[in-house]
């Protein structure tokens, strides 16, 4: 079946150190997304990326860094700059405008990331 | 992107139909209405959009005002697992889907 993987589905980082988020996608989107969501709160998107090679930084890209050199994968590496990283991440794609002009997103299970 | 409101919360009970408000008064009339939810600790889920005219799928019917300005998404039986976060989302395409508070259904035997 099609769909978006994410993993680890926990991590636990201590203060100080990087971590990478993976995600992948078999659905042959051209689009992908990362989001972060806060407890109690909607999602706020961090990065995206319409192409391979190419990402703009989305409301809260500070101290989060992406990259797309695969159509499958959108790894998120949250560094140390990020002040308050602990947080539910969602991925995302979606295919494009399909013929009703509309943009689906599928999502990802998530990963819950817990500094210590 | 036009801005979305939606109460915070509702009940309703187990078989019955759940209809929940969105209002989306600036609306262009390109953007699209989407409907998402978001189950606890899970990737939200896509329920259904629309841009003019009424929709219906397996999930959910979408009902949307002669005016664009708001819409009803309309779970006609609902079951205790469509508890979740019911996001309703406004924009041209779909790209950067802003997602606000939403409204957290409970639905309750």
């Amino acid at each position: 079946d099609g769909g978006i993987t994410q993993s680890p589905k926990y991590l636990f980082r201590k203060e100080g150190q990087n971590v990478t988020l993976s995600c992948e996608q078999n659905l042959n989107h051209d689009a992908m997304y990362w989001y972060r969501q806060d407890p109690g709160q909607g999602l706020r998107l961090i990065y995206y990326s319409q192409i391979v090679n190419d990402f703009q930084k989305g409301d809260i890209a500070e101290g989060y860094s992406v990259s797309r050199e695969k159509k499958e994968s959108f790894p998120l590496t949250v560094t140390s700059a990020q002040k308050n990283p602990t947080a539910f991440y969602l991925c995302a794609s979606s295919g494009g405008q399909g013929t009703s002009g509309a943009n689906v997103l599928t999502f990802g299970a998530g990963s819950r990331l817990t500094v210590l | 992107d036009a801005k979305t409101t939606q109460p915070p919360s509702m009940d309703c009970a187990e078989g019955r139909a759940a209809n929940l408000p969105c209002n989306h008064s600036t609306i262009s009339g390109n953007e699209y209405v989407y409907w998402y939810r978001q189950i606890h600790s899970q990737g939200p889920q896509y329920i259904i959009h629309g841009l003019k005219n009424n929709e219906t799928n397996e999930m959910a019917s979408l009902i949307i005002t002669e005016d664009r300005k708001s819409s009803t998404l309309i779970l006609p039986h609902a079951t205790l697992r469509d508890t979740a976060v019911y996001y309703c989302i406004v924009r041209v395409g779909g790209n950067k889907l802003v997602f606000g508070a939403g409204t957290i259904l409970r639905v309750k035997s």
